[in-house]
């Protein structure tokens, strides 16, 4: 199976600032299929990013996705106070899929 | 607007069987390029894919949980429903259900329940 590797466990940042997250996968990621979702504590994940690049519904434009192969980003251009959660990336280029451990954007 | 509700025992014994049902509401089960899965998230930890399902019964389970699970569907109530046997504490977990989209296989996840806390405990 691949295995997702994310990078910083943690992300330190302050509001207005620009956040750089990092999905390393172990084998190359499939027809790029890969999505990103976020997370507050108590709440379900919500997805932002899928196909590597595509913006969910409702999801504004400071969320951006990029990468192929092996190593993903996503990127929030000017962080908002809303913004501090956990992120997660997640293959389903191939079976099984999978997802990444996390990064915890705090302030 | 759609909405998936989990339900089921929040407390299941060691040796026993999960079995939780989603209940979808606000569109139908048997909407072509959808799949209906089912993730897990171990307190304070990251989430696992556990099996997803087709409307027409096509099943994809996780290698790792294979042996223990069953993903089903039932159109008619417009739900779907996990089982999980032989459980141990290693399963507590909150359990989500969710909406995958996809054309030839199970995909991303862009609708989810709110998911419930299942703790195995004698």
């Amino acid at each position: 199976e691949i295995v997702l590797t994310q990078s910083p466990a943690t992300l330190s940042l302050s509001p207005g600032e620009r956040a750089t997250l990092s999905c390393g996968a172990s084998q190359s990621v499939s027809s790029r299929y890969l999505a990103w979702y976020q997370q507050k504590p108590g709440l379900a994940p919500r997805l932002l990013i899928y196909d590597t690049f595509s913006r969910a519904t409702g999801i504004p434009d400071r969320f951006s996705g990029s990468g192929s192969g092996t190593d993903f980003t996503l990127t929030i251009s000017r962080l908002e106070p809303e913004d501090f959660a956990v992120y997660y990336c997640q293959q389903y280029g191939s079976s099984p899929q999978t997802f990444g451990g996390g990064t915890k954007v705090e302030i | 607007q759609l909405q998936l509700q989990e339900s089921g025992p929040g407390l299941v014994k060691p040796s026993e069987t999960l079995s939780l049902t989603c209940t979808v509401s606000g569109g139908s089960i048997s909407s072509s390029s959808y799949y209906w899965g089912w993730i897990r998230q171990p307190p304070g930890k990251g989430l696992e894919w556990i099996g997803s399902i087709y409307y027409s019964g096509t099943t994809y389970y996780n290698p790792s949980l294979k042996s223990r699970v069953t993903v089903s569907v039932d159109t008619s109530k417009n739900h779907f429903s996990l089982k999980l046997s032989s459980v141990t504490a290693a399963d507590t977990a909150v359990y989500y259900c969710a909406r995958q989209s996809g054309y030839y296989n199970p995909a991303h996840f862009d609708y989810w329940g709110q998911g419930t806390l299942v703790t195995v405990s004698s």
